[in-house]
């Protein structure tokens, strides 16, 4: 049973550029959340995806968009690339209907580096 | 809002007992996780608290005081795999599954 993949492992962009980061969640999992890890934080929300929308958003700008397709794999967009959005970006995935400690699974992540 | 602090580093010997305290404020509280994080890795799941008192699994031990806003992770018998960053993170008690993570303790553990 694979777990949560992403793709790319590694990616160095420059600033101005777009960025387009891939996941495909855990079999039977049907929503996905997106976490920004900067080096030697927590997992900061991003965002949540669910039945193909945006459920839910964390505090960050307009320039971090998403799309959920309907086999549940996710994307998260970045454009206008700054050098602070340099960091591991961390997929999750989990199930809606499981209860409210529905533990997340996690990805191996993106690293993002912008110079 | 939600805060969560942890203590930023923490270094205990191999063998030994090492607790990770973690306080949290939010408005909504359902329960608490504790993940494990290895340096380049994804977080691991190691638990979730969401009633009053002590919960065991094997050598991980983990605790929560709803009243007190305060949780620690307990890990016996120390090995050097251990060493590894241990994030604290919050599990809302209303709307959908936005989990707020805690800064994260990387824990050393020296022979």
């Amino acid at each position: 049973d694979a777990g949560v993949t992403q793709s790319p492992t590694h990616l160095i962009k420059t600033r101005g550029q777009q960025v387009t980061l891939r996941c495909s969640p855990k079999s039977g999992h049907d929503t996905v959340s997106w976490y920004q890890q900067a080096l030697g934080q927590g997992p900061q929300f991003i965002f949540q995806y669910y039945e193909e929308e945006e459920r839910q958003r964390g505090n960050f700008p307009d320039r971090f968009s998403g799309h959920q397709f309907p086999n549940y794999s996710s994307e998260l967009n970045v454009n206008a690339l700054l050098l602070g959005d340099s960091a591991l970006y961390l997929c999750a995935s989990s199930r809606t209907d499981g209860a409210r400690g529905e533990k997340l699974f996690f990805g191996s992540g993106t690293q993002l580096s912008v110079l | 809002g939600q805060n969560i602090d942890q203590p930023t580093e923490m270094t205990a010997t191999e063998g030994a007992i090492v607790q990770i305290n973690c306080t949290y404020q939010t408005s909504g509280f359902n329960g608490l996780f504790w993940y494990q994080q290895h340096a380049g890795e994804a977080p691991t799941f190691l638990s979730y608290n969401v009633l009053d008192g002590l919960e065991e699994k094997g050598r991980f031990s983990s605790f929560l005081s709803r009243s007190k806003g305060y949780s620690y992770l307990l890990l016996k018998e120390l090995q050097m795999k251990d060493s590894a960053s241990y994030l604290c993170a919050v599990s809302p008690s209303t709307g959908y599954q936005k989990v707020t993570f805690g800064t994260g303790t990387k824990l050393q553990v020296i022979p």
